[in-house]
């Protein structure tokens, strides 16, 4: 069975700093990756999604994630957070070719201080 | 193009009751699957519609179902609700039976059992 972990609950960075969110997951077959921001009582919006090639990928509002196989890993990253970044993230899996029948992490909430 | 919407916004039922939550996909999507997302946790996948059939789904007992009309439109009842069932209830959508690429989600239904 697949499953997504992401150690950190909950991170706080100031405005400017960089960021790096963990995502690690278990999947016995080639998968589809995805990161997830929800802001309070909103729905998912898709930051960016990884399934084959390079392994470094590009989303919007400045973030990006790179896929290490050897490692389980997708972490997101972002060389300079804005107060508007303050959301929850999720990481998320899905099995090749299958988009929407995703298995989430339990998400990171990101607070950013002034 | 409205995206992905979803009716009611908020609900209060009492136990024991049933209730429907419905889902529009968006323009050109044929795929619609249900997550349930309780407070504080990632989204978790309770199935997925198409072609008006049930696909996959995930674990949730049979007081979850599902229906999909020919326009692609959806929606999920819920028997015999518990206080648990509490959780904001996401409808996403994709296109080409669920083989697309990224799901597109709806703002959600937020519900809660008194």
């Amino acid at each position: 069975a697949q499953s997504v972990t992401q150690p950190d609950i909950h991170i706080t960075v100031s405005e400017g700093a960089s960021l790096e969110l963990r995502c690690n997951y278990s999947y016995g077959a080639t998968p589809y990756l995805f990161w997830y921001v929800q802001s309070p009582g909103q729905g998912l919006q898709l930051l960016l999604k990884y399934f084959s090639g390079d392994t470094l990928v590009q989303g919007i509002k400045g973030f990006e994630a790179e896929f290490k196989r050897s490692q389980s890993s997708f972490n997101l990253r972002k060389p300079s957070v804005h107060w508007s970044d303050a959301a929850e993230y999720f990481c998320a899996v899905a099995p090749y070719n299958a988009g929407n029948m995703l298995t989430f992490g339990g998400g990171t909430r990101l607070m950013v201080k002034p | 193009d409205a995206g992905v919407t979803q009716s009611p916004t908020h609900l209060i039922k009492t136990r024991g009751q049933q209730v429907t939550l419905r889902c529009s996909p968006k323009s050109g999507h044929d795929t619609v699957s249900w997550y349930q997302q309780a407070l504080g946790q990632g989204p978790q996948f309770i199935f997925q519609y198409y072609e008006e059939e049930e696909r996959q789904r995930g674990n949730f007992p049979d007081r979850f179902s599902g229906h999909q009309f020919p326009n692609y439109s959806s929606e999920l009842n819920v028997n015999a609700l518990l206080l648990g069932d509490s959780a904001l209830y996401l409808c996403a959508s994709s296109s080409v039976g669920g083989r697309g690429t990224e799901a597109f989600f709806g703002q959600g239904t937020r519900l809660t059992v008194v």
